[in-house]
This record gives C-alpha cells, sequence and structure tokens, in this order.
C-alpha cells in the first residue's frame, strides 16, 4: 500500500542553522500539508500546498518557513534560522483531490532537534 | 475560536475490556469529524471520518458516534488489545478555500494493560 515517506528522522541542529525537511507523498495525490507536534502537546497545521502554491497557512507558518515541490515527487519544508522553540515532530500529509471525506495520509515524521 | 477538546486525558484499562472517548468541539463551519490513532512517535492513522449527516460509523473494533447538534462525538473501542495502547485523537476538519484544515484535539492517551 503506498505511503507518505519522511527524511531524516531524526535531524539535530543548531540554533541559528537552516533546516530541510524532505517529504515524498503518496504519487496521485495533489494536496500537501505539514503539520508540526511540539511534545506533549497537540498537532498544529502549519501550510497546505495545492498547485505549485500555498492554498492556506496557519499563524505559526512565519517568514523563517517556506515549503517547495521541487520536483515531481519532494515536497520540502525549509526553516531558515531554527529557534529552540521550532523543536517538535513535523509531520507531512497528502491526499488525492478526488477523495469524497478529503482523508490525509500522515508520514511518520520528522523530530527536529534545535541545540 | 476553533476548538477540540477530549476527555479523559489520559485511561488505563484492562486487556479484553471496552473503553469509550469523548470529544467536544466548536468548529465552525463544520465538515467532518475523524478519530486517529497515533501510536508513541508516529503519524496519526485514520480510524473512521464521519460528516455532520452520519452519527455512527464502525471500523472493526472502533465505533464512532457523532452528534451534530451538541457537537459532541464518542469513540468506542471494544474487546481491547495490548496493540490499542496509543493516542487517540479527534480531529474537526474546516472547509476552506484551501481544501481543508484540520483542527486537533489533544488526544486521549490509552494504555491497555494485562
Amino acid at each position: 500500500e503506498p505511503e507518505v515517506t519522511q527524511t531524516p528522522s531524526h535531524q539535530v541542529t543548531q540554533m541559528g542553522q537552516e533546516v530541510i525537511l524532505r517529504c515524498v507523498p503518496i504519487s496521485n495525490h495533489l494536496y500537501f500539508y505539514w503539520y508540526r507536534q511540539i511534545l506533549g502537546q497537540k498537532v498544529e497545521f502549519l501550510v497546505s500546498f495545492y498547485n505549485n502554491e500555498i492554498s492556506e497557512k496557519s499563524e505559526i507558518f512565519d517568514d523563517q518557513f517556506s515549503v517547495e515541490r521541487p520536483d515531481g515527487s519532494n515536497f520540502t519544508l525549509k526553516i531558515r534560522s531554527t529557534k529552540l522553540e521550532d523543536s517538535a515532530m513535523y509531520f507531512c500529509a497528502s491526499r488525492p483531490r478526488t477523495a469524497p471525506t478529503y482523508e490525509q495520509y500522515f508520514g511518520p515524521g520528522t523530530r527536529l532537534t534545535v541545540t | 475560536k476553533n476548538q477540540v477538546e477530549q476527555s479523559p486525558q489520559s485511561l488505563i484499562i484492562l486487556e479484553g475490556k471496552n473503553c469509550t472517548l469523548q470529544c467536544n468541539y466548536t468548529v465552525s463551519p463544520f465538515s467532518n469529524l475523524r478519530w486517529y490513532k497515533q501510536d508513541t512517535g508516529r503519524g496519526p492513522v485514520s480510524l473512521t471520518i464521519m460528516t455532520f449527516s452520519e452519527n455512527t460509523k464502525s471500523n472493526g473494533r472502533y465505533t464512532a458516534t457523532l452528534d451534530a447538534d451538541t457537537k459532541q462525538s464518542s469513540l468506542h473501542i471494544t474487546a481491547s488489545q495490548l496493540s490499542d495502547s496509543a493516542s487517540y485523537i479527534c480531529v474537526v476538519t474546516i472547509l476552506t478555500g484551501g481544501g481543508n484544515k484540520l483542527t486537533f484535539g489533544t488526544g486521549t492517551q490509552l494504555k491497555v494493560e494485562l
């Protein structure tokens, strides 16, 4: 069964450094999402992406964040200058356009640790 | 403010027993309600999805109910197994111009013991 994959599984970086989190959505999906989950807290929406542009973003998704679909398979989340509070699990999700109930399929997540 | 509240926060039950998890929401405009299971360190996995016109949906030992009038949902787990130990998250969807936006609850941490 097709699944969303994410790399790396764990990323450790120093404060102020740039990080790129990578996701490979399910191949025939058209909508893509990033979420984050700070340890012990609920999952929070960051951004949705469709037709090569951001369709919606939350207040968390400030100028330090960007997303890109550089080719036909990858979907990336870049944090330009990481802060301690960016430490969290980051989940990528995708969905097919025709899903009647708009099901989103989540990847296993990347744990980002900022030191 | 769009919110999803879940109770209890945590729950411990013996293997083979049943349990019911609760969800109250104040999300608008409502599109659908989902229950997800999230194992520690993993991404959420969908259990059920219900639109406002559905009041119950089952997936194996999981049965979800929805009362759109009172904005309440429940997830009932029958004959629990050790592998049911996980966080169960209620998620309400808002239809937006961008497709859909998920609002997550804080989850109920379920532990099933021998």
